[in-house]
């Protein structure tokens, strides 16, 4: 089973809003990973990071920012948020060589009114 | 490229039956990756499987098994005697090794069981 959190888990904001999304682990892992889905619909990677201080976008263009100061911690930050930010972001982490396992944790609904 | 395909956008079936979620890759890689992930209605990705491109010994777990073909390029998902918990959106996805750590996902098939 997988030790990842998300936080929090459903969110309502308002239009221009800054939100930051959570995610910790405590696998250890140093690759990690947001994804984006909208109900229904495929995973999109926005970004990812493969350790300390390295972070690059994903395949999808994302208008939110992420940090990697500590192996553990992998927040996502939207500056200004807009209804087409409504969305599940997923928090995902592994480890070791390429192929290996990655986790997810259970997912952040964020729906901005 | 990568490319991940399950073609199947729906299934619906009574309790007790069997069903096959298909999977269909494309990859120029000889050494790579396949997952299986199940996404019940509350949200969170579930890892069921993983299966290198070496193995192509078909899994069993319970009511759930894998056929893995290379000759089809195929990784399909039986469950048998299915569910209603087995209802959920379930993803195929495919990782190239490498130096690539990301992973390609399939567009998910909903399995609605009925009781």
């Amino acid at each position: 089973e997988a030790d990842i959190y998300q936080t929090p888990r459903y969110l309502v904001i308002g239009t221009g809003k800054k939100i930051t999304l959570e995610c910790s682990q405590t696998m250890g892992h140093d690759k990690m990973y947001w994804y984006q889905q909208d109900p229904g619909m495929e995973l999109h990677l926005i970004h990812y990071s493969y350790g300390v201080n390295s972070t690059e976008k994903g395949d999808l263009s994302s208008e939110s920012t992420v940090s990697r100061i500590r192996t553990e911690h992998f927040p996502l930050t939207l500056e200004s948020a807009r209804p087409s930010h409504t969305s599940q972001y997923l928090c995902a982490s592994s480890g070791g060589v390429p192929g290996n396992t990655i986790y997810f944790g259970e997912g952040s609904w964020l729906t901005v009114v | 490229a990568q490319k991940v395909t399950q073609a199947q956008t729906e299934i619906s079936v009574v309790e007790k039956e069997d069903v096959t979620l298909d999977c269909v890759y494309e990859t120029r890689d000889t050494t790579y990756y396949l997952f299986w992930y199940k996404q019940p209605p509350s949200g969170e990705l579930v890892f069921l499987i993983r299966r290198n491109s070496f193995d192509e010994q078909n899994e069993i777990s319970g009511r759930y098994s894998w056929n893995f073909q290379k000759s089809t390029s195929s990784f399909n998902f039986t469950i048998t005697a299915s569910q209603v918990v087995d209802s959920a959106v379930y993803f195929c996805a495919l990782n190239s090794g490498g130096s690539n750590y990301k992973l390609t996902f399939g567009k998910g098939t909903l399995l609605t069981v009925n009781p």
